[in-house]
C-alpha cells in the first residue's frame, strides 16, 4: 500500500505557542489530504479536508484560524496549531487519498501533541 | 455517507478465524465498504475494501451480502498482533470523499 508519513511523532509545546505538524505522501501524489484528531478512548474525528493549491474545508466546530492547514504541494500538507492550549493536547492524524488504488485513503502514523 | 453498526467488542482465540460483522443497511449503490484497523497509539491501517463482490488480500477476506446491507471481515488465522479496533466504513470512492469513523469493534485476540 501507499505510505504516508507524519513528523514529528510527538511534540511538547508551551501554552500559547504554535506547533506545526507535517504530513507527506512518500510514494504517490495526493490531491486530497485529510486531518483528524483523536482524544483518548475516542474515535477519530475529521477536522478538515485539504486540496492541493486551495483552501482547506473545515468540519463544523473546528476553528480554521486556530488550526491552519496548508497543502502547498501534491506530497505535503501541514497542520499548524496556533496559540496552543492544554485542551489541544491530542493525537493528530493525517491521511491522503491515492488515485492509483481507486482513491483508497492511507493514514500517517499520527502525531502526539502535548501542550503544557 | 451511510451509517454502519458494529459490535462494540469481540474476542477470538489465537490461530482461529476472526469474523467481524458490520451492518450498513442504508448503503448507496455507489458506496464501497472499507475496513481499517487501529492498533493502540498508531494511525489507522487500511485492510481491504469492496463494492459488491467478495474480496481477498494478504491480510483478510471481505464477504458482502448480496443485498449489500451487511458485510463480514474475516481474519483467517488471528494472531496476538491482530488485537486492535476495527472500523467498517462506507464511502464513495472519489478523491475528495472522506472517511467518517464510528466507534468500531475492539477485537481482542487471546493466547
Amino acid at each position: 500500500g501507499a505510505v504516508v508519513s507524519q513528523h514529528p511523532s510527538w511534540v511538547i509545546c508551551k501554552s500559547g505557542t504554535s506547533v506545526k505538524i507535517e504530513c507527506r505522501s512518500l510514494d504517490f501524489q495526493a490531491t486530497t489530504m485529510f486531518w483528524y484528531r483523536q482524544f483518548p478512548k475516542q474515535s477519530l474525528m475529521l477536522m478538515a479536508t485539504s486540496n492541493e493549491g486551495s483552501k482547506a474545508t473545515y468540519e463544523q466546530g473546528v476553528e480554521k484560524d486556530k488550526f491552519l492547514i496548508n497543502h502547498a504541494s501534491l506530497t505535503l500538507s501541514t497542520l499548524t496549531v496556533t496559540s496552543a492550549h492544554p485542551e489541544d493536547s491530542s493525537f493528530y492524524i493525517c491521511s491522503a487519498s491515492w488515485t492509483g488504488s481507486g482513491n483508497t485513503i492511507y493514514f500517517g502514523e499520527g502525531s502526539w501533541l502535548t501542550v503544557v | 455517507d451511510a451509517k454502519t453498526t458494529q459490535p462494540t467488542s469481540m474476542d477470538c482465540a489465537e490461530g482461529r478465524a476472526a469474523n467481524l460483522p458490520c451492518n450498513h443497511s442504508t448503503i448507496s449503490g455507489n458506496e464501497y465498504v472499507y475496513w481499517y484497523r487501529q492498533i493502540h497509539s498508531q494511525g489507522p491501517q487500511y485492510i481491504i475494501h469492496g463494492l459488491k463482490n467478495n474480496e481477498t488480500n494478504e491480510m483478510a477476506s471481505l464477504i458482502i451480502t448480496e443485498d449489500r446491507k451487511s458485510s463480514t471481515l474475516i481474519l483467517p488465522h488471528a494472531t496476538l498482533r491482530d488485537t486492535a479496533v476495527y472500523y467498517c466504513i462506507v464511502r464513495v470512492a472519489t478523491s475528495g470523499s472522506r472517511l467518517t469513523f464510528g466507534e468500531g469493534t475492539q477485537l481482542t485476540v487471546n493466547p
